[in-house]
Protein backbone atom coordinates (compact mmCIF):
# COMPACT_ATOMS: atom_id res chain seq x y z
CA UNK A 1 0.00 0.00 0.00
CA UNK A 2 2.12 2.85 -1.53
CA UNK A 3 -0.70 5.78 -0.34
CA UNK A 4 -0.05 8.89 -2.54
CA UNK A 5 2.93 8.85 -4.74
CA UNK A 6 3.35 12.15 -6.68
CA UNK A 7 6.44 12.44 -9.19
CA UNK A 8 8.47 13.93 -10.50
CA UNK A 9 10.10 14.93 -6.85
CA UNK A 10 11.72 18.09 -8.32
CA UNK A 11 11.48 19.98 -11.68
CA UNK A 12 13.04 23.03 -13.11
CA UNK A 13 11.29 24.40 -15.52
CA UNK A 14 12.35 27.58 -17.80
CA UNK A 15 9.40 30.76 -18.27
CA UNK A 16 7.16 29.62 -20.76
CA UNK A 17 7.57 25.34 -20.81
CA UNK A 18 4.52 22.87 -19.81
CA UNK A 19 4.73 20.05 -17.97
CA UNK A 20 2.35 17.50 -15.82
CA UNK A 21 2.40 16.64 -12.20
CA UNK A 22 1.36 12.87 -11.63
CA UNK A 23 -0.64 11.99 -8.78
CA UNK A 24 -1.63 8.61 -7.93
CA UNK A 25 -3.20 6.95 -5.06
CA UNK A 26 -4.14 3.27 -4.60
CA UNK A 27 -6.56 3.57 -1.56
CA UNK A 28 -9.27 3.39 -3.96
CA UNK A 29 -10.40 7.33 -2.95
CA UNK A 30 -12.98 9.56 -4.52
CA UNK A 31 -11.61 12.80 -2.81
CA UNK A 32 -8.55 13.94 -4.62
CA UNK A 33 -6.69 17.78 -4.22
CA UNK A 34 -3.92 19.81 -5.27
CA UNK A 35 -2.33 21.76 -2.89
CA UNK A 36 0.82 24.85 -3.54
CA UNK A 37 2.88 25.52 -0.29
CA UNK A 38 4.97 29.20 -1.06
CA UNK A 39 8.45 29.53 1.45
CA UNK A 40 6.42 30.48 5.06
CA UNK A 41 3.35 29.92 4.39
CA UNK A 42 0.46 27.44 4.52
CA UNK A 43 -1.14 25.37 2.02
CA UNK A 44 -3.65 26.73 -0.94
CA UNK A 45 -5.77 24.34 -2.53
CA UNK A 46 -5.78 24.47 -6.46
CA UNK A 47 -8.44 22.21 -7.41
CA UNK A 48 -9.70 19.48 -6.16
CA UNK A 49 -12.20 16.36 -7.60
CA UNK A 50 -15.12 14.55 -5.72
CA UNK A 51 -14.65 11.69 -8.15
CA UNK A 52 -13.58 10.24 -11.92
CA UNK A 53 -14.70 12.90 -14.25
CA UNK A 54 -15.57 15.50 -11.54
CA UNK A 55 -13.39 18.40 -11.11
CA UNK A 56 -13.74 22.02 -9.59
CA UNK A 57 -11.31 24.72 -8.51
CA UNK A 58 -9.79 25.88 -5.12
CA UNK A 59 -8.22 29.32 -4.11
CA UNK A 60 -5.70 29.74 -6.44
CA UNK A 61 -6.78 27.83 -9.84
CA UNK A 62 -5.39 30.05 -12.58
CA UNK A 63 -1.95 29.04 -14.90
CA UNK A 64 -3.11 25.05 -13.80
CA UNK A 65 -5.11 22.41 -15.58
CA UNK A 66 -6.72 19.07 -13.64
CA UNK A 67 -8.20 16.33 -15.32
CA UNK A 68 -9.54 12.97 -13.56
CA UNK A 69 -10.45 10.26 -16.25
CA UNK A 70 -9.81 7.44 -13.62
CA UNK A 71 -10.17 7.38 -9.67
CA UNK A 72 -6.74 6.64 -9.00
CA UNK A 73 -5.00 9.49 -11.27
CA UNK A 74 -5.32 12.73 -10.86
CA UNK A 75 -2.79 14.93 -12.95
CA UNK A 76 -1.72 18.47 -12.37
CA UNK A 77 -1.06 20.49 -15.87
CA UNK A 78 1.14 23.73 -15.95
CA UNK A 79 0.88 25.53 -19.37
CA UNK A 80 3.10 28.30 -19.73
CA UNK A 81 5.26 28.51 -16.56
CA UNK A 82 5.93 31.70 -14.41
CA UNK A 83 8.43 32.31 -12.31
CA UNK A 84 5.51 32.75 -9.58
CA UNK A 85 4.76 29.42 -10.01
CA UNK A 86 7.57 28.28 -8.39
CA UNK A 87 6.55 26.12 -5.00
CA UNK A 88 6.30 22.93 -3.44
CA UNK A 89 2.69 20.81 -4.94
CA UNK A 90 1.50 18.53 -2.84
CA UNK A 91 -1.64 15.73 -3.44
CA UNK A 92 -3.56 14.30 -1.19
CA UNK A 93 -7.09 11.83 -1.13
CA UNK A 94 -9.64 11.32 1.50
CA UNK A 95 -12.09 8.37 1.12
CA UNK A 96 -15.05 10.87 1.73
CA UNK A 97 -15.90 14.00 3.37
CA UNK A 98 -16.71 14.94 7.05
CA UNK A 99 -14.68 12.85 9.36
CA UNK A 100 -12.63 11.00 6.76
CA UNK A 101 -8.42 11.79 6.92
CA UNK A 102 -6.81 13.36 4.26
CA UNK A 103 -3.90 11.55 3.20
CA UNK A 104 -1.23 13.71 1.52
CA UNK A 105 1.75 12.99 -0.85
CA UNK A 106 5.54 13.85 -0.15
CA UNK A 107 5.41 16.63 -2.63
CA UNK A 108 6.64 18.04 -5.76
CA UNK A 109 9.84 20.73 -5.72
CA UNK A 110 8.93 23.06 -8.75
CA UNK A 111 11.39 25.58 -9.56
CA UNK A 112 10.65 28.00 -12.49
CA UNK A 113 13.66 29.95 -13.82
CA UNK B 1 -10.17 32.35 3.92
CA UNK B 2 -8.92 29.68 6.96
CA UNK B 3 -11.48 29.84 9.46
CA UNK B 4 -9.23 29.10 12.47
CA UNK B 5 -6.74 31.52 14.61
CA UNK B 6 -3.47 30.29 16.07
CA UNK B 7 -0.57 31.74 17.60
CA UNK B 8 2.62 32.30 15.34
CA UNK B 9 4.69 30.38 17.44
CA UNK B 10 5.21 28.22 20.76
CA UNK B 11 8.09 26.61 22.73
CA UNK B 12 7.86 23.38 25.17
CA UNK B 13 10.17 21.98 27.17
CA UNK B 14 11.22 18.32 26.07
CA UNK B 15 9.04 15.51 28.38
CA UNK B 16 6.47 18.13 29.49
CA UNK B 17 2.90 18.49 27.86
CA UNK B 18 3.05 20.50 24.24
CA UNK B 19 -1.01 22.49 24.57
CA UNK B 20 -1.60 24.00 21.33
CA UNK B 21 -4.82 26.49 21.10
CA UNK B 22 -6.78 26.88 18.22
CA UNK B 23 -9.86 29.62 17.78
CA UNK B 24 -12.55 28.57 15.43
CA UNK B 25 -15.46 30.95 16.69
CA UNK B 26 -17.69 30.52 13.06
CA UNK B 27 -17.52 26.94 12.84
CA UNK B 28 -20.61 25.21 11.60
CA UNK B 29 -22.74 22.21 13.78
CA UNK B 30 -21.16 20.20 10.93
CA UNK B 31 -17.89 20.86 10.72
CA UNK B 32 -14.57 18.93 11.68
CA UNK B 33 -11.94 20.58 13.38
CA UNK B 34 -8.52 18.69 12.30
CA UNK B 35 -5.14 18.93 13.02
CA UNK B 36 -1.86 18.34 10.75
CA UNK B 37 1.30 18.69 11.12
CA UNK B 38 4.68 19.21 8.76
CA UNK B 39 8.09 18.53 9.39
CA UNK B 40 10.16 20.94 7.69
CA UNK B 41 8.71 20.83 3.69
CA UNK B 42 7.61 17.03 4.11
CA UNK B 43 3.73 16.06 3.53
CA UNK B 44 1.31 17.20 6.35
CA UNK B 45 1.17 14.44 8.53
CA UNK B 46 -2.18 13.85 10.02
CA UNK B 47 -2.81 13.89 13.89
CA UNK B 48 -6.45 13.51 14.77
CA UNK B 49 -9.69 15.26 14.17
CA UNK B 50 -13.09 15.53 15.90
CA UNK B 51 -16.62 16.85 15.89
CA UNK B 52 -17.65 17.74 19.52
CA UNK B 53 -16.19 15.37 21.67
CA UNK B 54 -13.04 15.07 23.25
CA UNK B 55 -10.35 12.59 20.97
CA UNK B 56 -7.59 10.76 21.75
CA UNK B 57 -5.14 8.41 19.69
CA UNK B 58 -1.80 7.28 19.95
CA UNK B 59 -0.18 11.01 18.69
CA UNK B 60 -2.48 13.62 20.74
CA UNK B 61 -5.46 14.46 22.13
CA UNK B 62 -7.86 16.96 21.18
CA UNK B 63 -10.12 19.04 23.34
CA UNK B 64 -13.14 20.40 22.03
CA UNK B 65 -14.84 23.42 24.18
CA UNK B 66 -18.46 22.92 24.65
CA UNK B 67 -19.75 25.74 22.33
CA UNK B 68 -17.22 24.62 19.39
CA UNK B 69 -15.47 27.90 18.92
CA UNK B 70 -12.61 26.61 20.39
CA UNK B 71 -9.61 23.49 20.60
CA UNK B 72 -6.69 22.28 22.12
CA UNK B 73 -4.26 20.02 20.82
CA UNK B 74 -2.06 18.02 23.84
CA UNK B 75 0.87 16.26 22.79
CA UNK B 76 1.31 14.73 26.27
CA UNK B 77 5.29 14.29 26.14
CA UNK B 78 6.96 16.33 23.53
CA UNK B 79 9.96 15.31 22.08
CA UNK B 80 12.60 16.89 19.95
CA UNK B 81 11.02 15.32 17.03
CA UNK B 82 7.79 16.78 17.69
CA UNK B 83 9.38 20.13 16.22
CA UNK B 84 7.10 21.28 13.81
CA UNK B 85 4.45 23.50 12.17
CA UNK B 86 0.77 22.88 13.71
CA UNK B 87 -1.75 23.28 11.61
CA UNK B 88 -5.40 22.93 13.49
CA UNK B 89 -8.34 23.20 10.27
CA UNK B 90 -11.78 23.40 10.22
CA UNK B 91 -12.93 21.36 7.01
CA UNK B 92 -15.22 22.77 4.63
CA UNK B 93 -18.65 20.45 4.69
CA UNK B 94 -19.60 20.37 1.05
CA UNK B 95 -17.18 21.69 -2.11
CA UNK B 96 -15.49 18.39 -1.53
CA UNK B 97 -14.72 18.44 1.88
CA UNK B 98 -11.74 20.75 1.20
CA UNK B 99 -9.01 21.91 3.89
CA UNK B 100 -8.36 25.39 4.25
CA UNK B 101 -5.01 25.60 5.35
CA UNK B 102 -3.99 29.19 8.29
CA UNK B 103 -0.91 30.06 9.29
CA UNK B 104 -0.07 27.56 11.58
CA UNK B 105 1.92 27.25 14.62
CA UNK B 106 5.52 26.50 14.75
CA UNK B 107 6.22 24.77 17.84
CA UNK B 108 10.04 24.23 18.95
CA UNK B 109 10.63 21.48 21.70
CA UNK B 110 13.56 22.17 23.55
CA UNK B 111 16.23 20.08 25.27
Amino acid sequence: NAGVTQTPKFRILKIGQSMTLQCTQDMNHNYMYWYRQDPGMGLKLIYYSVGAGITDKGEVPNGYNVSRSTTEDFPLRLELAAPSQTSVYFCASSPGQAGNTIYFGEGSWLTVV
Amino acid sequence: DAKTTQPTSMDCAEGRAANLPCNHSTISGNEYVYWYRQIHSQGPQYIIHGLKNNETNEMASLIITEDRKSSTLILPHATLRDTAVYYCIVRVAGQGGKLIFGQGTELSVKP
